[in-house]
């Protein structure tokens, strides 16, 4: 079982529609990022969490720790949210701020 | 994260040939991670380095990779005697601390073996 597990791989929505990613993770964190990666781009750094919640426009992330679950919410979807969403987390045991990575969801929203 | 410079950005070696890949941390950081990203899986940790030393290597090939982060000059990720399967997306990860602090990624190198 990986460490971090994502859900959904693969999303469509229409414009418009509220999207929920989430990610579980197994391990003990000190922190968990949410990563954004356009196709054959590079990897742009969204939120990084250690509790509660935090909003940047129309992306929302939470964290749960006690559960070891985050979710990444969308909201007012539109056509250049198509990426692929990436968690990562810090491993408490991990030197420095290695992160392990889940296997991405792949966003498409259709205008 | 255009703190980060990487290049090449794409690079095609044959097979047997060395490839090098450099990255420029932001300004001022002095903790580098390279990550390797092979097609259609995802992100894997390969190597954290320190200005002039190796701080963690469990992620890396035992042999024909090698990395590098001289007190002057960018960090270097060395692939000798390519193979086919060494084609991937390179990306590195600068940080000011060894805290808990956002990372910055690169645009990546794109590496292929023909």
């Amino acid at each position: 079982k990986n460490e971090v597990e994502q859900s959904p791989q693969n999303l469509t929505a229409q414009e418009g529609e509220f999207i929920t990613i989430n990610c579980s993770y197994s391990v003990g964190i000190s922190a968990l990022h949410w990563l954004q990666q356009h196709p054959g781009g590079g990897i742009v750094s969204l939120f990084m969490l250690s509790s509660g919640k935090k909003k940047h426009g129309r992306l929302i992330a939470t964290i749960n720790i006690q559960e070891k679950h985050s979710s990444l919410h969308i909201t007012a979807s539109h056509p250049r949210d198509s990426a692929v969403y990436i968690c990562a987390v810090t491993d408490l045991k991990a030197a420095g701020n290695k992160l392990t990575f889940g296997g991405g969801t792949r966003v498409l929203v259709k205008p | 994260n255009a703190g980060v410079m990487q290049n090449p950005r794409h690079l095609v070696r044959r097979r047997g040939q060395e490839a090098r890949l450099r990255c420029s941390p932001v300004k001022g950081h002095s903790h580098v991670y390279w990550y390797r990203q092979l097609p259609e899986e995802g992100l894997k940790f390969m190597v954290y380095l320190q200005k002039e030393n190796i701080i963690d290597e469990s992620g890396m090939p035992k042999e024909r990779f090698s990395a590098e982060f001289p007190k002057e000059g960018p960090s270097i990720l060395r692939i000798q005697q390519v193979v086919r399967g060494d084609s991937a997306a390179y990306f590195c990860a600068s940080l000011i601390t060894s805290g808990i602090t956002e990372a910055f990624f690169g645009q990546g190198t794109r590496l292929t073996v023909v």
